[in-house]
């Protein structure tokens, strides 16, 4: 069963827009979260985190704000740019192991 | 520079034949995981270790086994290729409970069976 989703399978925003794009899991003992980043052909690269004792993590133009009630995370891009176009992972653990969960994934695309 | 490098970025192989994807990290990472990645999938774990001669089954081993005699590398091997094992292969590595930055990922290798 699928412990990450992400219901969106892909997002298409214009330049200089707010791009969100979302997660929900089910596990509530999950209390750190990451979002990847995947361009075509190469591997995920790590993005952004957020622990559970947070509910906002910034970092330049990304944050991750944490719903722990709703079991909700999102990823926040501003301005959104067409080098952001590509597809995001968030994942989730839980502190008694460093296994990470990931989702499905959602295809940004960002149009100039 | 911090790797995990994949020995092929694309593979193209018959079905019924054995299928070796290597992976070699230079962090000195004890943990290494093997994904697979199929659109509306996500990343989807096949088998991971901790350690050297250590293996652990994950959500979807069958059909493959792995080895990892050496801390730096860890090998996925298909025993059968199947034409339904045409995917993405990712691997990837981190310390333990190293959950700061998640996993490093190599740059996968894109295997088609015929």
């Amino acid at each position: 069963d699928q412990q990450v989703k992400q219901n969106s399978p892909s997002l298409s925003v214009q330049e200089g827009r707010i791009s969100i794009l979302n997660c929900d899991y089910t596990n509530s003992m999950f209390d750190y979260f990451l979002w990847y980043k995947k361009y075509p052909a190469e591997g995920p690269t790590f993005l952004i985190s957020i622990s559970s004792i947070k509910d906002k993590n910034e970092d330049g133009r990304f944050t991750v704000f944490l719903n722990k009630s709703a079991k909700h995370l999102s990823l926040h891009i501003v301005p959104s740019q067409p080098g952001d176009s590509a597809v995001y992972f968030c994942a989730a653990s839980a502190n008694t192991g460093n296994q990470f969960y990931f989702g499905t994934g959602t295809s940004l695309t960002v149009i100039p | 520079d911090v790797k995990v490098t994949q020995s092929s970025r694309y593979l193209v192989k018959r079905t019924g034949e054995k299928v070796f994807l290597e992976c070699v990290q230079d962090m000195d990472h004890e943990n290494m995981f093997w994904y697979r990645q199929d659109p509306g999938l996500g990343l989807r774990l096949i088998y991971f270790s901790y350690d050297v001669k250590m293996k652990e089954k994950g959500d979807i081993p069958e059909g493959y086994s792995v080895s990892r005699e050496k801390k730096e590398r860890f090998s996925l091997i298909l025993e059968s290729a199947s034409t339904n094992q045409t995917s993405m292969y990712l691997c990837a590595s981190s310390f333990p409970r190293g959950r700061v930055y998640g996993y490093t990922f190599g740059s996968g290798t894109r295997l088609t069976v015929v």
